[in-house]
């Protein structure tokens, strides 16, 4: 099992909106409803911010939202604020009660 | 408030051994399902084991499987790893995370542990 696929890198400038892919395949991402997103600062440990795909957990802001199709997730920062820079990953259910992790994408606030 | 903190890392041999281990407080750990997870130097998160709430069910990653064991510890509400046969690729942050379940399936970890430093060399 591979990691999922993300870009190593995107950026947007303050107030606008980014989106972050996720390409896994149909044994993961596509079989099941059980996309996650994290963000983790530097040196920071993560933080769970969407779940089941585009679920956001309480206290979570309204401009994070996730979406998927077909095999490919994504997730996307609407209003970008300074604090959004950070690190985000996905993870998917893989089956047989295993997970796998995006390799992750640096976002920038320009 | 629900915490989790990590112990055990250290400086270890190839080839040796080191317990992690994760006191959980601020839930029912007893019946809650609780994962590793790890992230070497500069690199992103890789899942590692998982347990579930009783402790009778355990899962590990191909790339540890038959080194690393996770067991629990549910009168001391402590989640361990067992880790044998180190190697210099082992090296990573080991983070414990708690899963949010829903009717018994797994939607993700919802908190985390401030993780705990391994380092293999010689």
């Amino acid at each position: 099992q591979s990691a999922l696929t993300q870009p190593a890198s995107v950026s947007g400038s303050l107030g606008q909106s980014i989106t972050i892919s996720c390409t896994g395949t149909s044994s993961d991402v596509g079989s099941y409803n059980l996309v996650s997103w994290y963000q983790q600062h530097p040196g920071k440990a993560p933080k769970f911010m969407i779940y089941e795909d585009t679920k956001r957990p309480s206290g979570i802001s309204y401009r994070f939202s996730g979406s998927k199709s077909g095999s490919t997730a994504s997730l996307t920062i609407s209003g970008l604020q300074a604090e959004d820079e950070a690190d985000y990953y996905c993870c998917s259910f893989a089956g047989s009660r295993h997970w796998l992790f995006g390799g992750g994408t640096r976002l920038t606030v320009l | 408030e629900v915490q989790l903190l990590e112990s055990g890392g250290d400086l270890v041999q190839p080839g040796g051994s080191l317990t992690l281990a994760c006191v959980a407080s601020g839930f029912t750990f007893s019946s809650n399902p609780m994962t590793w997870v790890r992230q070497a130097p500069g690199k992103g998160l890789e899942w590692v084991s998982a347990i579930s709430g009783s402790g009778a069910k355990t899962y590990h990653a191909d790339s540890v499987k038959g080194r690393f064991t996770i067991s629990r510890d549910n009168s001391k509400n402590t989640l361990n790893l067992h880790m044998n046969s180190l190697r210099v690729e082992d090296t990573a942050i080991y983070y414990c995370a708690k899963e949010l379940v829903y009717g018994g399936i797994t939607y993700g970890f919802d908190v985390w542990g401030q993780g705990t430093m391994v380092t293999v060399s010689s």
